[in-house]
């Protein structure tokens, strides 16, 4: 099993819906998680931290369950500029050793 | 700003020859990590660093040598490249602690002919 998995998609989805993704990890122990951004031929650039509790930045939620070992990355209102790959990542060793899953791939279609 | 500053966007390379790429990041941080990311495959952790002169394996280490003798810069070494090193490679850094999110270069393109 990956230590961290996700759907790659293509999720197309029509401006203003709402859309989510999941991200799953194996190893429990897992300590910080994160969902990256990734345009096309750009480098990754982090979106936001998923706190143990949930956190929303304005139109971007994130959360965490633990039980399940999957985080989550609802989007609404969708944009056309959302359009990219949203990269999981996760956090699981004493120095960081920061593994990401292979991307979802979203575009946001007029 | 944070800036993560790769030495090469492009490069092509033969096989056989020792290829270096650099990393330079003017944040102070302590950790720095090479990956690689290929269609289909995401990134993978080749080495990363958290001090001056220490690294660790990543997930696809072989083939694949690094050096951090500042805390500024990080280097990957491809020994002998070959042509299933043709990939894109980044770079990233972060603060030492769990939560601190990594930052990345803009990346290499290296083709190996």
């Amino acid at each position: 099993r990956k230590e961290v998995e996700q759907d790659p998609g293509p999720f197309n989805v029509p401006e203003g819906a709402t859309v989510a993704f999941n991200c799953t990890y194996s190893n429990s122990a897992s300590q910080s998680f994160f969902w990256y951004r990734q345009d096309c031929r750009k480098e990754p650039k982090l979106l936001m931290s998923v706190y143990s509790s949930g956190n929303e930045d304005g139109r971007f939620t994130a959360q965490l369950n633990r039980a399940s070992q999957y985080i989550s990355l609802l989007i609404r209102d969708s944009k056309l500029s959302d359009s990219a790959t949203y990269l999981c990542a996760v956090n699981s060793g004493g120095y960081q050793k920061v593994t990401f899953g292979t991307g979802t791939k979203l575009q946001v279609i007029p | 700003d944070v800036k993560v500053t790769q030495s090469s966007r492009y490069l092509v390379k033969r096989t056989g020859e020792k290829v270096f790429l650099e990393c330079v990041q003017d944040m102070d941080h302590e950790n720095m990590f090479w990956y690689r990311q290929d269609p289909g495959l995401g990134l993978r952790l080749i080495y990363f660093s958290y001090d001056v002169k220490m690294k660790e394996k990543g997930d696809i280490p072989e083939g694949y040598s690094v050096s951090r003798e500042k805390k500024e810069r990080f280097s990957l070494i491809l020994e002998s490249a070959s042509t299933n090193q043709t990939s894109m490679y980044l770079c990233a850094s972060s603060f030492k602690w769990g939560n601190s999110p990594l930052h990345f270069g803009n990346g290499t393109r290296l083709t190996v002919t």
